[in-house]
């Protein structure tokens, strides 16, 4: 089975503090993607990366950044968290040929 | 750009009740189509896809959706819901050029019993 960890399910930060949101895989994919969830929005793409040390921005990067040093690993950085990036926070993985996407179970960050 | 459109925002059914949930999206090339779902306090899991091939998919928990590509279209279904299935529940498309999921906006499902 595909496993997708998320460092923390609950996140509570102030206005300004710098954030890391970590993401972990398992099964060697070389592919990973960070999403925010609102509702009435659906998922968005903030960045994904598909090799180690690369990366790409999706839709929303702005007020983001990331970074993937190893290939299980994929970390989102706020680098001065704002109120309106509360938000539920997924991570995903997948290789290239699959498509299909394997998701981590969240990080609920409110910025207050 | 791709776009994906899920019109029904909220569906509230009684058990046993039919469900049609559906799903367009804009994009003229060749497709790769998702439902996916997620369960209250749950992650996000797939619940069916489509490739190529026969139009009608069949997922997981009695689910099916049929790809209608003169339609753009991609609509879940299932003839007999359950409490259980209460869910949000989104579309996905990515073109095959690209690695890139496109979300539509979720529909939440609630099945009374």
């Amino acid at each position: 089975d595909v496993k997708v960890t998320q460092s923390s399910r609950y996140l509570v930060k102030r206005t300004g503090e710098k954030v890391f949101l970590e993401c972990v895989q398992d099964m060697d994919h070389e592919n990973m993607f960070w999403y925010r969830q609102d509702p009435g929005l659906g998922l968005r793409l903030i960045y994904f990366s598909y090799d180690v040390k690369m990366k790409e921005k999706g839709d929303i990067p702005e007020g983001y950044s990331v970074s993937r040093e190893k290939k299980e690993r994929f970390s989102l950085i706020l680098e001065s968290a704002s109120t309106n990036q509360t938000s539920m926070y997924l991570c995903a993985s997948n290789t290239p040929s699959s498509y299909e996407q394997y998701f981590g179970p969240g990080t609920r960050l409110t910025v207050t | 750009a791709q776009s994906v459109s899920q019109h029904n925002h909220h569906v509230i059914l009684s058990e046993a009740a039919s469900l049609e949930l559906g799903c367009n999206y804009s994009y003229g090339g060749t497709v790769n189509l998702f439902w996916y779902v997620q369960y209250p306090g749950q992650h996000l899991q797939l619940l069916l896809k489509y490739f190529s091939g026969d139009p009608l998919v069949k997922g997981i928990k009695g689910f099916e959706a049929e790809f209608i590509k003169s339609k753009f279209s991609f609509n879940l279904r299932k003839p007999s819901v359950q409490w259980s299935d209460t869910a949000e529940y989104f579309c996905a498309v990515n073109a095959r050029s690209f690695q890139k999921l496109v979300f539509g906006t979720g529909t939440r499902l609630l099945v009374s019993p």
